[in-house]
């Protein structure tokens, strides 16, 4: 069963712009996480924010939660090659909050 | 230098073989996951395991068996009654219960049934 979906599915852009994903999810949630993939790999985790609040910064990276709305987005700013990836947002549950459900992600392009 | 491990990186299956892959941690988490990624998909979870001793049925269960006899060891047997396992298998960990769910991923095993 899928918690978490992602949009757009794919995204392509130029280096040095800001790349926008967004999470939907459908049932009350302890927190939301963003993991990234690179192709081939294991998952690592981005950053966690709690379902009390509504944004939060790491780096280049800045992730709003909003609760009525059971959506999320993930901005990355002056995007990098480096940037190039998956990435897939995580819930959990007010029932389990160790077990996540996850997207079924985007994946971004960056171009150099 | 702490992490999961998986093994093998690659791994091929003939069909009715029966395959087991490995993972291992050294964060000394409680809680242990498999997930299964099929090819532009999300992840999706197998089985589970909060303690020693114990482990829950995810999403997907059919066609797969675990143990978990030590803390450090969460091994994902491949089992003849699946019937699509060609993917790519994800081990993760995690505090357990009371933590905020945060988890580690190992590099993955791609399995291929040939």
């Amino acid at each position: 069963s899928q918690q978490g979906e992602e949009d757009p599915q794919a995204l392509s852009i130029q280096e040095g712009e800001n790349a926008t994903m967004n999470c939907s999810y459908k049932t009350s949630i302890n927190n939301l996480q963003w993991y990234r993939q690179n192709s081939g790999r294991g998952l690592v985790h981005l950053i966690l924010i709690r379902s009390n609040e509504r944004e939060k910064h790491s780096g280049r990276l800045r992730v709003t939660l909003d609760t009525s709305k059971k959506s999320s987005s993930l901005l990355i700013t002056a995007s990098r090659a480096a940037d190039t990836a998956s990435y897939f947002c995580a819930t959990d549950s007010k029932y389990s909050s160790y077990k996540l459900i996850f997207g079924s992600g985007t994946r971004l392009l960056v171009r150099p | 230098d702490g992490g999961i491990t998986q093994s093998p990186k690659y791994l091929f299956r003939k069909e009715g073989q029966n395959v087991t892959l490995s993972c291992e941690q050294n964060l000394n988490h409680d809680a242990m996951y498999w997930y299964r990624q099929d090819p532009g998909q999300g992840l999706r979870l197998i089985y589970y395991s909060q303690i020693v001793n114990d482990f829950q049925k995810g999403d997907i269960a059919e066609g797969y068996s675990v143990s978990r006899e030590k803390k450090e060891s969460f091994p994902l047997t491949v089992t003849s009654a699946q019937k699509n396992p060609t993917a790519f298998y994800l081990c993760a960990s995690s505090m357990g219960a009371g933590g905020v769910g945060l988890q580690f991923f190992g590099p993955g095993t791609r399995l291929t049934v040939l």
